[in-house]
């Protein structure tokens, strides 16, 4: 079975500064794609950065970037120049991606709290 | 595109009692999802539907039914409502995997409170 972990239930960072949001995953899939997604206090989800089980080079969206290690299983989030607005949480996801599949579902971690400290 | 509307926003149902939420997608998308999150959590999945006519259940669908007669709306019902079902439920589309497109779109969430 597909599982996440998020291991840090809350984080706190200096604005400017950069800041490391861990995420391990298991699976036994080969075809397989990973999700962050922000959720504000407001609510929405809001989907941030993607990387596929056969990408060689690390995803970069802007000030995020997807730390992707495949042999260790973990998937870590960076997000550089910290700003105020990016206090929220953060959901690592999973889904698997191979032709054929039905669903696709989404697997979710349980997600980390980030404060932006001015 | 509006992408993912969802309807109500916000509602309080008593133990008991059934509602329908509604989730309405202009994408085009043939695949539709229910996820709920209770407080503190990730998002869980209830029921999913991969095209009009197919739903199938997620990991909690105890207390939920579905259906899927257009490719646009996919709604949730809930029957005789209990506060377990209490939580924010939120609607999601996207293509098909084959598309080699996999990003997931959310809408704004429904947050029920049963008592």
């Amino acid at each position: 079975a597909q599982k996440i972990t998020q291991t840090q239930p809350g984080m706190f960072v200096q604005e400017k500064e950069a800041v490391t949001l861990d995420c391990t995953y298991d699976t036994s899939d080969q075809s397989y794609g990973l999700f962050w997604y922000k959720q504000p206090s407001s609510g929405e989800m809001i989907f941030l950065i993607y990387q596929g089980s056969y990408d060689e080079q690390n995803a970069t969206e802007g000030r995020y970037s997807l730390n992707f290690q495949k042999a260790r299983k973990s998937a870590n989030l960076v997000i550089s120049a910290s700003q105020l607005g990016d206090s929220a949480m953060y959901f690592c996801a999973m889904r698997d991606i191979k032709l054929g599949n039905q669903g696709g579902k989404l697997i979710f971690g349980q997600g980390t709290e980030l404060s932006v400290k001015p | 595109n509006a992408g993912v509307t969802q309807t109500p926003k916000f509602h309080i149902l008593k133990i008991g009692q059934s509602m329908t939420l509604q989730c309405t997608q202009d994408m085009n998308h043939n695949y539709m999802y229910w996820y709920r999150q209770d407080p503190g959590m990730g998002l869980k999945l209830i029921y999913y539907s991969v095209g009009a006519g197919i739903t199938d259940k997620g990991e909690v669908p105890n207390g939920y039914n579905v259906s899927r007669s257009t490719t646009e709306d996919f709604p949730l019902r809930l029957e005789l409502a209990a506060p377990s079902q209490t939580s924010v439920y939120f609607c999601a589309s996207s293509y098909p995997v084959s598309s080699g497109t996999y990003e997931q779109y959310f809408g704004p969430g429904t947050r029920l409170t049963v008592t």
